[in-house]
């Protein structure tokens, strides 16, 4: 069955540092695959997806991520946070042109020191 | 609206009441999805409509829910005889293209969240 598994469910970094964020899926193909993110009291926000070619994919407030074939991950990563960042993020696969099935991971939290 | 709308904000219900929640999804989005998501995890899918139809709610943990969207736009969850593992946010989300996600992700709520005492 397909899974999801975001090993680290905090993480804490000092603003102005770089940030990477792990995921790693379980699926018998390549799918689709998306980060989310979820500030305290809100909904989800999409901030990129991989669904084919360039496995680096850029996403919204300077996020991005990079799709690796061989190691079934799809890590998040920034080069400098900012104090806004954090929050909780998820990421999720889903198959391909089935977005009724994503399946989302348990989220890591992320603390910014000032 | 500019978003999807879900009310109440807020519900604390006792146990073995009924509780409805509302999404409003974005309009002429074709899907909505609906979410559970229990303290500190991830949204677990619930069920998923396309229009009016309910295409899948295989994720429902009981029969004590339910949902509906019959005219394809507003959509309610409704858990009847509430209990205590019920406790959790509800989220709705919608996105305009049912077979790919590609040019149409999914948009969030903010989300229910219920507390049953």
């Amino acid at each position: 069955a397909q899974s999801v598994t975001q090993p680290d469910i905090h993480i804490t970094v000092s603003e102005g540092a770089s940030l990477e964020l792990r995921c790693n899926y379980s699926y018998g193909a390549t799918p689709y695959l998306f980060w989310y993110v979820q500030s305290p009291g809100q909904g989800l926000q999409l901030l990129l997806k991989y669904f084919s070619g360039d496995t680096l994919v850029q996403g919204i407030k300077g996020f991005e991520a990079e799709f690796k074939r061989s190691q079934s991950s799809f890590n998040l990563r920034k080069p400098s946070v900012h104090w806004s960042d954090a929050a909780e993020y998820f990421c999720a696969v889903a198959p391909m042109n089935r977005d009724d099935k994503i399946i989302f991971g348990k989220g890591t939290r992320l603390h910014i020191l000032p | 609206g500019a978003g999807v709308s879900q009310s109440p904000r807020y519900k604390v219900a006792k146990r073995g009441q009924d509780v409805a929640l509302r999404c409003d999804p974005i309009s002429g989005h074709v899907s909505l999805f609906w979410y559970q998501q229990a303290l500190g995890q991830g949204p677990e899918f619930l069920t998923y409509f396309q229009n009016e139809a309910q295409l899948d709610k295989s994720g429902l943990p009981s029969d004590r829910f339910f949902a509906e969207r019959p005219e394809g736009s507003v959509s309610t969850l409704k858990i009847q005889r509430t209990q205590q593992e019920d406790s959790a946010v509800y989220l709705c989300a919608s996105s305009f293209f049912s077979e790919s996600s590609y040019n149409s992700p999914l948009h969030f709520g903010n989300g229910t969240r219920l507390t049953v005492t």
